[in-house]
Formats: C-alpha cells, sequence, structure tokens
C-alpha cells in the first residue's frame, strides 16, 4: 500500500464547477500535510497547508480528518487556470521531515 | 533570475553512460533534494542532504550517487545510466523551521536513457 494515496484521475469539469479531491494516508505519526500543484512539465509549488481546523484560502479549502487519515481539497468556481496537476504531501517527525508525495490528480477545466 | 536551477534541462543518453545533473541555489537554503517523477507513481525521493556533510538515502538510491560541494549545490550522479532511469528528475530546496518545511523546486531536468 502506498503511504499516501489520491483520487485517480483526471477530473474534467466545467467553468464554474465545485471539484473535491480525496487523498489518504498510512503513516499515523504524520504530522504536516500540504496541497502542492503542478502544471504540465513545470515543478511542484506549493499551493496551501492543511491545518487540523481546516483552512480556506480564496476558492480553495483543505480539510483534515486525523482520525481517518484523510485530507481533502475543494475547488469552488472553478477557473481554465486551475487545470493543473494536485499533488497531496505528508510529512512527519519519524521521517525526517521528509515530504512523502501522492501521485497526483489531474484537473482539467473545461470552458 | 531563479532560485533554484538545474542543468542540463534536458539529456539524452545512452545505457552505460555516466551522467551528471546539477542543482544550484540562491535561497541560502541548507537542506537540499533530488527526486525523480514517473507518470502515475508522483515523485520518489532518491537522496537528501540537510546540509554539507549530512547526506542521506531516499526512497529510490540505488544506481544514483550525489556530492554536496557547498550549501548551494547538490549534484546527482547516474553512475551508469539505464533505460528505467528514463525520468523527470527535480531538485529542491527547503529551510528547516520544525517539522513544516516548504520545498522550492528547481524546473526539472528530462532525462532520456536510450
Amino acid at each position: 500500500r502506498k503511504e499516501v494515496e489520491q483520487d485517480p484521475g483526471p477530473f474534467n469539469v466545467p467553468e464554474g464547477a465545485t471539484v473535491a479531491f480525496n487523498c489518504t494516508y498510512s503513516n499515523s505519526a504524520s504530522q504536516s500535510f500540504f496541497w502542492y500543484r503542478q502544471d504540465c512539465r513545470k515543478e511542484p509549488k506549493l499551493l496551501m497547508s492543511v491545518y487540523s481546523s481546516g483552512n480556506e484560502d480564496g476558492r480553495f479549502t483543505a480539510q483534515l480528518n486525523r482520525a481517518s487519515q484523510y485530507i481533502s481539497l475543494l475547488i469552488r468556481d472553478s477557473k481554465l487556470s486551475d487545470s493543473a496537476t494536485y499533488l497531496c504531501v505528508v510529512t512527519s517527525y519519524n521521517q525526517g521531515g521528509k515530504l512523502i508525495f501522492g501521485q497526483g490528480t489531474e484537473l482539467s477545466v473545461k470552458p | 533570475d531563479a532560485d533554484v536551477t538545474q542543468t542540463p534541462r534536458n539529456r539524452i543518453t545512452k545505457t552505460g553512460k555516466r551522467i551528471m545533473l546539477e542543482c544550484s541555489q540562491t535561497k541560502g537554503h541548507d537542506r537540499m533534494y533530488w527526486y525523480r517523477q514517473d507518470p502515475g507513481l508522483g515523485l520518489r525521493l532518491i537522496y537528501y542532504s540537510f546540509d554539507v556533510k549530512d547526506i542521506n538515502k531516499g526512497e529510490i538510491s540505488d544506481g544514483y550517487s550525489v556530492s554536496r560541494q557547498a550549501q548551494a549545490k547538490f549534484s546527482l550522479s547516474l553512475e551508469s545510466a539505464i533505460p528505467n532511469q528514463t525520468a523527470l528528475y527535480f531538485c529542491a530546496t527547503s529551510d528547516y523551521s520544525g517539522v513544516y518545511n516548504e520545498q522550492f523546486f528547481g524546473p526539472g531536468t528530462r532525462l532520456t536513457v536510450l
């Protein structure tokens, strides 16, 4: 079983749609959680951190459920520019703070 | 100018050749990382270095070696390249602040081994 698993993609949605991505992690000692965004053939970039209380950044909302070892990312009012691959990332003290990446979920927003 | 640079950006080589990928950063970070990315597998950690004298194997270090020449430079070598090392390679850097350590990635090197 992979340490971090994401919904298989691709997700194809129309502009303005709301889309949700799910991610599960297997290491119960995991302590920090992130969503990174990767545009086609480009480097990953941090989109947002995920806090226990949930957090929002504009149209993006991240949620964490430690009991279920589950992370989510919700994108409201999708834009064409949201088209990218979204990477769920986890880190923990017992892994020296290294980032463990999910395989990514591809999103394509159509006009 | 980019904070994390990688050279070359693209490389085609033949099986058995020695290849070096280079990474430089101007962010002043102590920590540097090498990843490879394959379709459907996400990013996998090859080696990482928390400072010039501290180098550690990652998840998939076999067939690779690294050198941390200075705080700002971290090189990845393939001593004898093989076709299944064809992948997109990323270098990354981070500062240390407890557990949270956002990583900043270079633009990647696309390596093809024939």
